[in-house]
């Protein structure tokens, strides 16, 4: 099993949607938990991180975590088709210090 | 501050020959990295570096090799290029190695096609 799985996608949702895009990893002794955005031809850029159980709001993303369930997610809000990106998750695990494992991303593609 | 810079954008390279990937960043940021990036298969840790005189492998770091002489630069050499090779070479960098919150920075990346 790969450490980082996200649902392949692609995604597709209008313009005003909530996109919903989830993650699971596979180590229980992971710590920390990203979202990088990437738009294609460029490199990522981190938007979110989560370490506690529960939710983390900034503007018009929500990560939430579930460390019982080894999940998390992203939802974004009110999409724009700005939002059109790749959207990798990366995970710290404490066995392994400054190391991130990334998820193989998921292609989200907003419509106008 | 211009970050994290890569040289070259891109480059064609002959099976065989070798190469350094350049990398410089000037966050005076403890730990550097090197991924690669391939259609459908995600970013994957070549080699890392949590502080200046140290490197590590990562998940694919068979026909690469690193130095890190200096806080700012960490370059990715391939001593003979094969075609498996190519792909999108990131370079990363974050404040510290060992801290909860490991924020990476990347860098433009480098396209290296090997033929």
């Amino acid at each position: 099993q790969k450490e980082v799985e996200q649902n392949s996608g692609p995604l597709s949702v209008p313009e005003g949607a909530i996109a919903s895009l989830n993650c699971t990893y596979s180590d229980r002794g992971s710590q920390s938990f990203f979202w990088y955005r990437q738009y294609s031809g460029k490199s990522p850029e981190l938007i979110m991180f989560i370490y506690s159980n529960g939710d983390k709001e900034d503007g018009r993303f929500t990560a939430q975590l579930n460390k019982a369930s080894q999940y998390v997610s992203l939802l974004i809000r009110d999409s724009q088709p700005s939002d059109s990106a790749t959207y990798l998750c990366a995970v710290r695990r404490g066995s392994t210090l400054g190391r991130l494992y990334f998820g193989r991303g998921t292609q989200l593609t907003v419509w106008p | 501050t211009a970050g994290i810079t890569q040289a070259p954008t891109s480059q064609i390279l002959a099976a065989g020959r070798s190469m350094t990937l350049r990398c410089t960043q000037d966050m005076r940021h403890n730990a550097m990295y090197w991924y690669r990036q391939d259609l459908g298969l995600g970013l994957r840790l070549i080699h890392y570096s949590n502080t200046a005189g140290t490197t590590g492998k990562g998940e694919v770091p068979d026909g690469y090799s690193v130095s890190r002489a200096n806080t700012d630069d960490f370059p990715l050499t391939l001593a003979s290029a094969v075609p498996s090779q190519t792909s999108v070479y990131f370079c990363a960098s974050s404040d510290s190695f060992s801290v909860g919150y490991n924020e990476q920075f990347f860098g433009p990346g480098t396209r290296l096609t090997v033929l």
